[in-house]
């Protein structure tokens, strides 16, 4: 049974648009949440995290939304640039750090 | 400059044959872990250690070893038993102070011949 979902596997956006990526957990244990972004044959690289005790964070483009009644987060990429077409995933841990659980990625392309 | 470094790039294993992966990093983190990533699909974890000398099975540990002798190195076995070793593997290593995020290693592509 998967912990943490990203429902949707593919995104296409137009550049300079809002990309819009979903994640939603089944554990309520879940307290802090992390974002990657991640080529092929690379290791993923760290974009913005999330604590339980917030509701929102922001880093330049990129705002992450965390809706802990619906445990559900959103990344929000603002505006969206060709090079950030990559494959993105959600990564939940249950006490700060111990041990993170990832969803399967959404590959999101930013189309010229 | 620190970081985690993964090496060989890319591995072959034959039938029968054990490969271990290395993974070194000079961050200073206690917690090390392994992952898989199989194509279209999202990391699962393998093994995972908080501290020097003591580590724990993730979820698909079946097939796979371990040890942490030292703090900067965790290296990964991937053992005869692992009847489907074909995939990405990815080392990572987590920070308790300053940002809290997992830092990843550049991969290792392990592949059957």
């Amino acid at each position: 049974d998967q912990q943490v979902k990203q429902n949707s596997p593919s995104l296409s956006v137009q550049e300079g648009r809002i990309s819009i990526l979903n994640c939603d957990y089944t554990n309520s244990m879940f307290d802090y949440f992390l974002w990657y972004k991640k080529y092929p044959a690379e290791g993923p690289t760290f974009l913005i995290s999330i604590s339980s005790i917030k509701d929102k964070n922001e880093d330049g483009r990129f705002t992450v939304f965390l809706n802990k009644s619906a445990k559900h987060l959103s990344l929000h990429i603002v505006p969206s640039q060709p090079g950030d077409s990559a494959v993105y995933f959600c990564a939940a841990s249950a006490d700060y750090g111990q041990n993170f659980v990832f969803g399967p990625g959404t590959r999101l392309s930013v189309l010229p | 400059d620190g970081g985690i470094t993964q090496s060989p790039k890319y591995l072959f294993r034959k039938e029968g044959q054990n490969v271990t992966l290395s993974c070194e990093q000079n961050l200073n983190h206690d917690a090390m872990y392994w992952y898989r990533q199989d194509p279209g699909q999202g990391l699962r974890l393998i093994y995972y250690s908080q501290i020097v000398n003591d580590f724990q099975k993730g979820d698909i540990a079946e097939g796979y070893s371990v040890s942490r002798e030292k703090k900067e190195s965790f290296p990964l076995t991937v053992t005869s038993a692992q009847k489907n070793p074909t995939a990405f593997y990815l080392c990572a290593s987590f920070g308790r102070t300053g940002e809290k995020k997992l830092f990843f290693g550049s991969g290792t592509q392990l592949s059957v011949l």
